[in-house]
């Protein structure tokens, strides 16, 4: 079975321009939760949906960010315009179960810079 | 609102030593608490997992304990290997929702 993908694994850009990543969960995973590491430091949560709705966008920095999970398969997530203190590590997961046991399986991450 | 503090890296160990990592936790209700461990060029892992108190999780060598009296989930290991090389993250689900709230992350080397 095939794990969580995220593509692209790198994104280097420059300030002002767009971006958008995408996440391919686990087949079957109703959830799916993006998360956030910048510069070292802690993973942030940034949303969840329960298949295409979103549950908790409680951690989306601001406004440029967009997430979408069209048809509750995969999803995407934009940032317009990037600014520098995006640059950071964006992983997506996926869960069957969204419980506070509940194991999440990761993505590789994408690794963006915003130079 | 809920946190979760891990001790700093990075940490560097001989193989067949002994490794602490400690975090620490502040959090309302009875959260979760997850040891993940990101190997190089891979993506998240979960590594071992306790959903209430003085429960015990383990895996490949690797052993923590929901201390609610201490608010603690320190992660130990009698003897490290060089493959343990990895970056450790403490993390709760402290909601429903299951949204994880990690620590920093501490990143081990082991040294043959």
């Amino acid at each position: 079975e095939a794990g969580v993908t995220q593509f692209p694994s790198h994104s280097v850009i420059e300030k002002g321009q767009t971006v958008t990543l995408r996440c391919d969960p686990i087949s079957g995973h109703d959830n799916l939760y993006w998360y956030r590491r910048v510069m070292g430091k802690e993973i942030k949560f940034l949303l969840h949906f329960v298949k295409e709705s979103k549950q908790d966008e409680s951690g989306m920095p601001n406004n440029r960010f967009l997430a979408e999970r069209t048809g509750g398969t995969y999803s995407t997530l934009k940032v317009q315009p990037a600014e520098l203190e995006d640059s950071g590590v964006y992983f997506c997961a996926s869960t069957p179960e969204g419980g506070r046991a509940s194991e999440q399986y990761f993505g590789p991450g994408t690794r963006l810079t915003v130079t | 609102g809920d946190s979760v503090t891990q001790m700093e890296g990075p940490v560097t160990l001989s193989e067949e030593a002994f490794l602490t990592i400690n975090c620490t936790y502040t959090a309302t209700g009875y959260p979760s608490l997850f040891w993940y461990v990101q190997y190089p060029g891979e993506g998240l892992q979960l590594l071992l997992k306790a959903t209430k108190a003085d429960d015990k999780g383990s895996n490949k060598g690797f052993e923590a304990t929901y201390r609610k009296e201490t608010t603690s989930f320190h992660l130990e290991k009698g003897s490290v290997q060089v493959s343990d090389s990895a970056v450790y993250f403490c993390a709760l689900g402290s909601s429903n929702t299951g949204k994880l709230i990690f620590g920093q992350g501490t990143t081990l080397q082991v040294k043959p």
